[in-house]
């Protein structure tokens, strides 16, 4: 079945410090990745997606390459702020699961500190 | 924008009781995901309605049925409460051809 799999957390950095989130996945055929970040008690909201190989999703800094040939979407970002403190989840979804419904990886916690 | 509605936003229920969480997606999407997010972890598939009709199944327990209405909203009964419902209940919802999934913020149930 489909999988995803995140670098464990908490990750602890210093402001304008750069972001690596590693993330892998398994599933059969050509799923679509996300990457959705969830903030202290609120909801989850979509970072930034890819929905085929090679291509890059960016929003706010963040930007995320889809490689198919190491099942890879890794987020980065070049200088983090105290702001982007919050659980990232990476997320694939895929047409032969019926309803393009998520699977999520275990999530990272982001700590930016001053 | 509208985003995705939830009602309520927080739930407090006693063991064996039930209860009914209600979602509104964005204006013209078709499609309701329900999932749930237990304490420190991943949010889970529970079920999914495409054009009011179910869609697909995840681990979502017999306890609870869920149903999509003809506005589009849909509403999650969970009956037979177990104090291992406590979680994060999320709405998400998705229009025609698009990947994306917007999410709602969540409804805290939990059973005492």
């Amino acid at each position: 079945g489909n999988s995803v799999t995140q670098m464990e957390g908490p990750v602890t950095l210093s402001e304008e410090a750069f972001l690596t989130i590693n993330c892998t996945y398994t599933a059969t055929g050509y799923p679509s990745l996300f990457w959705y970040v969830q903030y202290p008690g609120e909801g989850l909201q979509l970072l930034l997606k890819a929905t085929k190989a090679d291509d890059k999703g960016s929003n706010k800094g963040f930007e995320a390459t889809y490689r198919k040939e190491t099942t890879s979407f890794h987020l980065e970002k070049g200088s983090v702020q105290v702001s982007d403190s919050a659980v990232y989840f990476c997320a694939l979804s895929h047409s032969g699961a019926g309803s393009y419904q998520l699977t999520f990886g275990k999530g990272t916690k982001l700590s930016v500190i001053p | 924008a509208a985003g995705v509605i939830q009602s309520p936003r927080h739930l407090i229920k006693e063991k064996r009781e039930t209860a009914t969480l209600k979602c509104y997606p964005i204006p013209r999407h078709d499609t309701v995901y329900w999932y749930q997010q237990g304490p420190g972890q991943d949010p889970q598939f529970l079920i999914s309605f495409y054009e009011k009709m179910q869609s697909d199944k995840g681990s979502i327990p017999d306890r609870f049925s869920a149903q999509q209405f003809s506005d589009y909203h849909s509403e999650l009964n969970m009956s037979s409460l177990e104090l291992g419902d406590s979680a994060l209940y999320f709405c998400a919802s998705r229009g025609g051809r698009s990947y994306e999934q917007y999410f709602g913020p969540g409804t805290r149930l939990t059973v005492t």
